[in-house]
């Protein structure tokens, strides 16, 4: 079964320094990897997915992640952070067999400190 | 265009009541999902449709959860005899056939059972 584990329930990042959340999948073959971010009372939103093209995908918003299979992760990151980039933020694994359901991982919060 | 819409955006549910979530895909989606958040934690699978049939629902908590999708367009989740442990917010999200995966999120339901 596949699985996600973000490191990190909570971030707290001053505004303009480098964000980093951290994900790593468990599945027996290289799966679809998904960010994802919800701010307060809001459904989820797309920022960047992986689908194996290229290892370095970009997403909106600044956004980047890097497909790592040897260590099994898929970590995001942005250079320099905003306050409207506090949100939560879910990784998200799914198979290549057709429309199946996402496994997300439990979210990392995001604070950026002014 | 217009996105995923789901109806109510609260809820509030006395124990022992029966409650009907609707969600709206986006236009020409034949793939619809729904999700349960508890509170802090990531969304969890609950059923699956393509088009008008129920592929996968073991997601579903108990026999008390039902979903249906007649027409292959909006989906209602119903929730009968109310329990506490039932208060999460409901996500509903659709998925073009051969849009690589991605799912596209409504603004969810938040259910309060008191």
């Amino acid at each position: 079964a596949q699985s996600v584990t973000q490191l990190g329930s909570h971030v707290s990042v001053s505004e303009g320094a480098l964000v980093l959340l951290r994900c790593n999948y468990s599945s027996s073959v290289p799966p679809y990897l998904f960010w994802y971010v919800q701010y307060p009372n809001q459904g989820l939103q797309l920022l960047l997915k992986y689908t194996s093209a290229a290892t370095l995908v970009k997403g909106i918003n600044g956004f980047e992640a890097e497909f790592k299979k040897s260590e099994t992760s898929f970590h995001l990151t942005k250079p320099s952070a905003h306050m409207s980039d506090a949100a939560e933020y879910f990784c998200a694994v799914s198979d290549r067999s057709g429309n199946t359901p996402l496994v997300f991982g439990k979210g990392t919060r995001l604070s950026v400190i002014a | 265009g217009a996105g995923v819409s789901q109806s109510p955006r609260y809820k509030v549910a006395k124990r022992g009541q029966d409650v009907a979530l609707r969600c709206d895909p986006i236009s020409g989606h034949v793939s619809l999902f729904w999700y349960q958040q508890a509170l802090g934690q990531g969304p969890e699978f609950l059923t699956y449709f393509q088009n008008e049939a129920q592929l996968d629902k073991s997601g579903l908590p108990s026999d008390r959860f039902f979903a249906e999708r007649p027409e292959g367009s909006v989906s209602t989740l119903k929730i009968q005899r109310t329990q506490q442990e039932d208060s999460a917010v409901y996500l509903c999200a659709s998925s073009a056939r051969t849009s690589a995966k991605t799912q596209y999120f409504g603004p969810g339901t938040r259910l309060l059972v008191l």
